[in-house]
């Protein structure tokens, strides 16, 4: 079974500041990656995700994310946050190539706030 | 519709009643999905529909949960003889079925269930 760990919890950082949010995954197959971002009183939004080739995935509104198959990671960066990046950051997996399943597997989220 | 829509938007409810929560996902999207995200977690998986049939319902927590889709759009979530622990909020996605490749899941606004 796929699981997925968020270290941060809660960031803060101040507008102009670069963000790094880390996302750890259990499975040593063929995975799936996603970031979902949950604007306040909205719902999920897919972010950016990565299936295969270039393991540096650009998304929408400046963030990227690097596949590192070696450490298991997917972490999502943003050279310089704006307040309006203040929601909740999700990274998820899937495996449907090598189990079958396409049921996400998230993890427990990190929130982020921007100060102005 | 342009997005998954989900119905109603909040419900309370009695311990021991039944409740049943609605999901209209994007037109054409032939898989649908549960989730149920608890406080201060992510979404967990409940079941996966491809068309009429339940392909994944290895995350219904136990026999009180059951889900339909009879006609292969819309879909039922039915809780029967709800427990205070099954407040949460109900999210629904729905996808389309590219092969077995990476499918983005577009994500409803979910039903906030409340049980007293």
């Amino acid at each position: 079974a796929q699981s997925v760990s968020q270290h941060n919890h809660h960031v803060i950082l101040s507008e102009a500041a670069s963000l790094e949010l880390g996302c750890n995954y259990s499975y040593g197959g063929t995975v799936n990656l996603f970031w979902y971002v949950q604007y306040p009183g909205q719902h999920l939004q897919l972010l950016l995700k990565y299936f295969s080739g270039d393991p540096l995935v650009k998304g929408i509104k400046g963030f990227e994310a690097e596949f590192i198959k070696s450490k298991f990671s997917f972490n999502l960066r943003k050279p310089s946050v704006q307040w309006s990046d203040t929601a909740e950051y999700f990274c998820a997996v899937n495996a449907p190539m090598d189990t079958g399943r396409r049921a996400l597997t998230f993890g427990s989220g990190t929130r982020l706030q921007v100060q102005p | 519709g342009a997005g998954v829509s989900q119905t109603p938007s909040n419900k309370v409810t009695e311990k021991g009643k039944y409740v049943e929560l609605r999901c209209d996902p994007i037109s054409g999207h032939t898989a649908l999905y549960w989730y149920r995200q608890s406080l201060g977690q992510g979404p967990e998986f409940l079941i996966y529909f491809q068309g009429t049939g339940a392909a994944d319902d290895s995350g219904l927590p136990n026999d009180r949960f059951f889900a339909v889709r009879p006609e292969g759009s819309v879909s039922t979530l039915k809780i029967q003889r709800t427990e205070r622990g099954d407040s949460a909020v109900y999210l629904c996605a729905s996808s389309s079925i590219p092969g077995q490749g990476p499918n983005e899941q577009f994500f409803g606004p979910g039903t906030r269930l409340t049980v007293l």
